[in-house]
């Protein structure tokens, strides 16, 4: 167990309907990041967010959105769902201190099959 | 724009045998380096890291050789076993004003028993 806590682990749903995967971090790490991994494919980041606010933006979808709640758990909304969404999505914090940055903790992610 | 890349998607190795999994980077500034394993089915789990004032940095099984020079890192695992199976992603972690952790496409490792 990495401390992080990913659900649900497996997710079927339709075409165009809406999902939403949450992540609680590790104990005292202010930072969330999603990442997408499609099948045989390197891990894509999507968004961080620190301590309540968007950090940084990657190859996010305008259909997909996060957000950090005052709890530090983070929510991944992915709506109008496409045949192309099915992807592992992984949720990963970590400790930041000052300017020195640590490696980051991955959850066991959320597997989303879109039928 | 800057990328942390990997040399060979597929690496297969004889049990007991030692394997070496490159990567290259292009950000001279990078300085520091993180190595992930990957289980199938799993979230990537760290290895091993490396800031830039170290060539060279051990553990348990597994060795990160770093040349500045050439912007390249390398993993070396001793003498595999089975477990050792896994996809390997070298990542270079957020600096200041890069708020994310930056991965390589992977090496699958194959550990032939």
């Amino acid at each position: 167990d990495s401390g992080v806590t990913q659900t649900p682990k497996h997710l079927i749903t339709a075409t165009g309907q809406r999902v939403t995967l949450r992540c609680s971090p590790r104990s005292g790490d202010l930072s969330v990041y999603w990442y997408q991994q499609s099948l045989d494919q390197g891990l894509q980041f999507l968004i961080q967010y620190y301590n309540g606010e968007e950090r940084a933006k990657g190859n996010i979808l305008e259909r997909f959105s996060a957000q950090q709640f005052p709890d530090l758990h983070s929510e991944l909304n992915l709506s109008s769902l496409e045949l192309g969404d099915s992807a592992l999505y992984f949720c990963a914090s970590s400790v930041e201190q000052g300017e020195i940055y640590y490696g980051y903790t991955f959850g066991s992610g959320t597997r989303l099959t879109v039928v | 724009g800057e990328s942390v890349g990997l040399h060979l998607p597929t690496l297969s190795v004889q049990e007991g045998d030692n394997s070496i999994i490159n990567c290259a980077y292009s950000n001279s500034a990078s300085d520091y380096f993180i190595w992930y394993k990957q289980e199938s089915g799993k979230g990537p789990q760290f290895i091993i890291d490396i800031r830039s004032n170290m060539d060279k940095r051990q553990g348990q099984r597994v060795t990160v050789l770093l040349n500045k020079t050439v912007k390249h890192l390398s993993l070396q695992i001793a003498a595999t076993q089975p477990g050792d199976s896994a996809v390997y992603f070298c990542a270079e972690p957020p600096n200041f004003g890069n708020e994310k952790l930056t991965f390589g496409t992977g090496t699958r490792l194959t550990i032939i028993p």
